[in-house]
């Protein structure tokens, strides 16, 4: 079955960068069937959508509008994963994070259909403190 | 706030029938299919429901869902203990141009 595990720092000084990474195993960050999701949790904001990445041909990426630092998902077809990174990063931006598979259906380059987010990861708790 | 709006808590006892709403709006809950995902203590939310009504294989058809216009329900019938969870309702929305999510309901089995 398809399995998502997450792997990254737990802790990042305000002003860096966080960067997670999210390795797919029993499917293919290249499917034409999937887009591949990050989201965070806090106790403040709850589930909060970043972005996707998703291929048809080519890739496509989709950002969430709300997240104040600028935000980054990008695949790696060598690895089979693909990452997240937050940039310049402030005491907000600490939350759990989780990449999830999106079950989706395609059409040059277009998400008509989905299916909902049915594999997740682990979840990365991730603090941004001095 | 968030952009799709739920009851902060429900709760129901062993065999009751349990309803959970969501509102939304044209933009999104009113042009695209719901989900909904149920998450316990300390684990990643796990999907209960696609488009709109459908059920993941695995999940019990004791759990459905709904949609009208720009609101959705998911029900929960034969209300067991493992039910008390966090339930969260989803959606695109066309004018963020991403997933919304809403402020989740605790639901509670007494």
């Amino acid at each position: 079955q398809v399995q998502l595990q997450q792997s990254g720092p737990g802790l990042v000084k305000p002003s860096q960068t966080l960067s997670l990474t999210c390795a797919i195993s029993g499917d293919s960050v290249s499917s034409n069937s999937a887009a591949w999701n990050w989201i965070r949790q806090s106790p403040s904001r709850g589930l909060e959508w970043l972005g996707r990445t998703y291929y048809r041909s080519k890739w496509y990426n989709d950002y969430a509008v709300s997240v104040k630092s600028p935000i980054t998902i990008n695949p790696d077809t060598s690895k089979n994963q693909f990452s997240l990174r937050l940039i310049s990063v402030t005491p907000e931006d600490t939350a759990v994070y989780y990449c999830a598979r999106e079950g989706v259906t395609l059409v040059r380059g277009l998400i008509i259909s989905s299916y909902g987010m049915d594999v997740w990861g682990q979840g990365t708790t991730v603090t941004v403190s001095s | 706030q968030s952009v799709l709006t739920q009851p902060p808590s429900a709760s129901g006892t062993p065999g009751q029938r349990v309803t959970i709403s969501c509102s939304g709006s044209s933009s999104n809950i009113g042009s695209n299919t719901v989900n909904w995902y149920q998450q316990l203590p300390g684990t990643a939310p796990k999907l209960l429901i696609y488009s709109n009504y459908q059920r993941p294989s695995g999940v019990p058809d004791r759990l459905s869902g709904s949609k009208s216009g720009t609101s959705a329900s998911l029900a929960i019938s034969g209300l067991q203990y493992e039910d008390e969870a966090d339930y969260y309702c989803a959606a695109w929305d066309d004018s963020l141009n991403g997933v919304a999510f809403g402020g989740g309901t605790k639901l509670t089995v007494l």
